[in-house]
């Protein structure tokens, strides 16, 4: 059983388009995040939520809004898609609080066309 | 803030070689420190996570890092390399309650047969 299930694994959209990804988590966490890495493997985190509450929102532009329906989702929509906004998005949950570490989707590669 | 440094971009060995990335972190405060790698085209995996205590963890797949608090470092270190090992290593910090999931830039280690 999947702790941490993304949705799609992949994802090929032209320029302008609006698409969501979306994330679910059975572990019970409370935090989840969005992490994009770039061409070069770099991780970059893009949102945090905390009890369906946002706690950091790093540098992104507003085109990307975190969306949680509940505590075990956590999706990612993106309007007016741009060709640098191809890369793979990673979601993960994390028990805030404890000694345990962040458990991994398994990635959604993200094309512009 | 947290931040993480991984001293070596590119790696690349010969089997049977030793292997040893370096980590550095910046946190004031005690911190959870984790190894995680990344296979071509999967997800991120665990392979170490150092708490508390015995600053020497062992992980799996052969892995261990050794926890110097003064340097403020987390190395990651195999005795001998094996070709499965090709991957993306990152190292990660997480400072405790409140604080953020930080990766730092990921190392390639290419293993040549």
């Amino acid at each position: 059983d999947t702790a941490v299930s993304q949705t799609p694994k992949y994802l090929v959209t032209q320029m302008g388009n609006d698409k969501s990804i979306k994330c679910e988590q059975n572990l019970g966490h409370d935090t989840m995040y969005w992490y994009k890495q770039d061409s070069k493997k770099f991780l970059k985190i893009m949102f945090s939520y905390n009890n369906k509450e946002l706690i950091i929102n790093e540098t992104v532009p507003n085109r990307f809004s975190p969306k949680s329906p509940d505590k075990a989702h956590l999706n990612l929509h993106i309007n007016s898609l741009e060709l640098g906004d191809s890369a793979v998005y990673f979601c993960a949950s994390f028990p805030r609080g404890s000694n345990t570490e962040a458990f991994f989707g398994q990635g959604t590669r993200l094309t512009v066309v | 803030a947290q931040s993480v440094s991984q001293h070596n971009h590119h790696v690349i060995l010969s089997e049977a070689a030793s292997l040893e990335l370096g980590c550095n972190y910046s946190y004031g405060g005690t911190v959870n420190l984790f190894w995680y790698v990344q296979y071509p085209g999967q997800h991120l995996q665990l392979l170490l996570k150092y708490f508390s205590g015995d600053p020497l963890v062992k992980g799996i797949k052969g892995f261990e890092a050794e926890f110097i608090k003064s340097k403020f470092s987390f190395n990651l270190r195999k005795p001998s390399v094996q070709w499965s090992d090709t991957a993306e290593y990152f190292c990660a910090v997480n400072g405790g309650y409140g604080q953020n999931f930080v990766f730092g830039p990921g190392t390639r280690l290419s293993v040549l047969p």
